[in-house]
């Protein structure tokens, strides 16, 4: 159980592009999805925190205009790289989460979207 | 500030020999613990948590970690590494009080079992 599928795995595209990767929980109700960004060898880093059917909080630094997320279910996150660049190549990754037991359930991971700009 | 230290880098380990990775943290309150592992561009994987309850934790793949209030710690453990288990650790921690459920973490500790 507790399978989140993200969507593409990879993509490589001209700069100036707009690209979508899609994340999905498949086998339960997501209440919050969050995006992140990983660079080589470095941790996760934290673009936004998205709850369904309201606004993404965008963590500072992350352009919100850049990185458009969508949270229109509660299995179906959404971000969009608007217009990208060779500078936002990276791994993006999505988790999801649910609210039960206060936040004591894990997040679960996507395998991840490797973005190539050139 | 809220923080989780992984101090080391990189754990070099025999293929059978017992492993330690360490994580220590800096949340006030009683936070909720995790421990993922991530293989070569894949997204994360969960390993294990602790929430409340016994200190010592048994999780996926025969890991198990142990809870140390006094120290903050939260070090994962596995009696016998396998040449498998080499891969990136993350541990993370939560504050249950952050009702966005975020997690805060650490820089992750590359695990090489050497056969």
């Amino acid at each position: 159980g507790a399978v989140v599928s993200q969507h593409p795995s990879w993509v490589i595209c001209k700069s100036g592009t707009s690209v979508k990767i899609e994340c999905r929980s498949l086998d339960f109700q997501a209440t919050t999805m969050f995006w992140y960004r990983q660079f080589p060898k470095q941790s996760l880093m934290l673009m936004a925190t998205s709850n369904e059917g309201s606004k993404a909080t965008y963590e500072q630094g992350v352009e919100k205009d850049k990185f458009l997320i969508n949270h229109a279910s509660l299995t179906l996150s959404t971000l969009t790289v608007t217009s990208a660049h060779p500078e936002d190549s990276s791994f993006y990754i999505c988790s999801a989460s649910t609210s039960f037991n206060r936040g004591g359930q894990p997040q679960h991971f996507g395998d991840g979207t490797r973005l190539s700009i050139l | 500030a809220q923080s989780v230290a992984q101090p080391e880098d990189q754990v070099n380990v025999a293929e059978g020999n017992p492993l330690t990775v360490k994580c220590t943290y800096s949340v006030s309150g009683n936070p909720y613990l995790f421990w993922y592992v991530q293989y070569p561009n894949r997204g994360l994987q969960f390993l294990l948590k602790y929430i409340t309850g016994d200190n010592l934790v048994k999780g996926s793949y025969g890991f198990e970690a142990e809870f140390n209030k006094s120290q903050t710690s939260f070090h994962l453990k596995k009696p016998s590494a396998l040449v498998s288990d080499s891969a990136l650790y993350f541990c993370a921690v939560r504050d249950p009080r952050d009702s966005n459920y975020q997690l805060i973490w650490g820089a992750g500790t590359k695990l090489i079992i050497k056969p």
